[in-house]
């Protein structure tokens, strides 16, 4: 079993729909939370980060991390072709430099 | 221009040959790390860098040697390339851990 677990996708979405990635894990010493968007043929850019559990807003998006449920969730509100992309959680915990990515969910929003 | 840079950025080799994947960042960050996304299987780390002379394995270092005189470039190096090594190559570099890596735009390598 992977440490963290992410739906590939692609998921399809119009435009203007909120949208939602999740990632599952398995390590309970997790306690930092990222997520990249990755678009074709670029590098994985940050999106948002968190520290243990709670809620992060940054415009369009909000990321959420339940430590009980080793959940963690990316909202995109008022979706746009624009964020077509690939989505990566990561995570890490203290003490470490080793961060675990999930495999990505592809995105897509059609106008 | 300041960043992250890695050449080349696409590349062609022999089963065989050695090959160096360069990595080069303006922002002094004591990290950098390598890592290579395949589908299916995300990102995977390779080798990763707290500081200049200091190296340590990830998750899949076999076949693959780095070193880190200076503290801006980290280069890749594969020994002798395999087709299992056909792959993108991302840079990363970070001020601190492995939270908030910047990365590069990627080598595409194709080992035949």
């Amino acid at each position: 079993q992977k440490e963290v677990e992410q739906d590939p996708g692609p998921l399809s979405v119009p435009e203007g729909a909120i949208v939602s990635l999740n990632c599952t894990y398995s390590n309970s010493a997790f306690q930092y939370f990222m997520w990249y968007r990755q678009y074709s043929r670029k590098g994985p850019e940050l999106l948002m980060y968190t520290y243990s559990s709670g809620n992060k807003e940054d415009g369009r998006f909000t990321a959420q991390v339940d430590k009980s449920s080793k959940y963690i969730s990316l909202f995109i509100r008022d979706s746009q072709p624009s964020d077509s992309a690939t989505y990566l959680c990561a995570m890490t915990s203290r003490g470490t430099d080793k961060l675990i990515f999930g495999t990505g969910t592809r995105l897509q929003v059609f106008p | 221009d300041a960043g992250i840079t890695q050449s080349p950025r696409y590349k062609i080799t022999e089963t065989g040959r050695q090959v160096t994947l360069m990595c080069h960042q303006t922002w002094s960050h004591s990290y950098m790390f390598w890592y290579r996304q395949d589908l299916g299987h995300g990102l995977r780390l390779i080798y990763y860098s707290a500081a200049a002379d200091i190296t340590d394995k990830g998750e899949v270092p076999d076949g693959y040697v780095v070193s880190r005189s200076k503290t801006e470039n980290f280069p890749l190096t594969l020994e002798s390339a395999t087709r299992s090594q056909t792959s993108v190559y991302f840079c990363a570099s970070s001020p601190q851990g492995s939270t908030e890596a910047f990365f590069g735009q990627g080598t595409r390598l194709t080992v035949v």
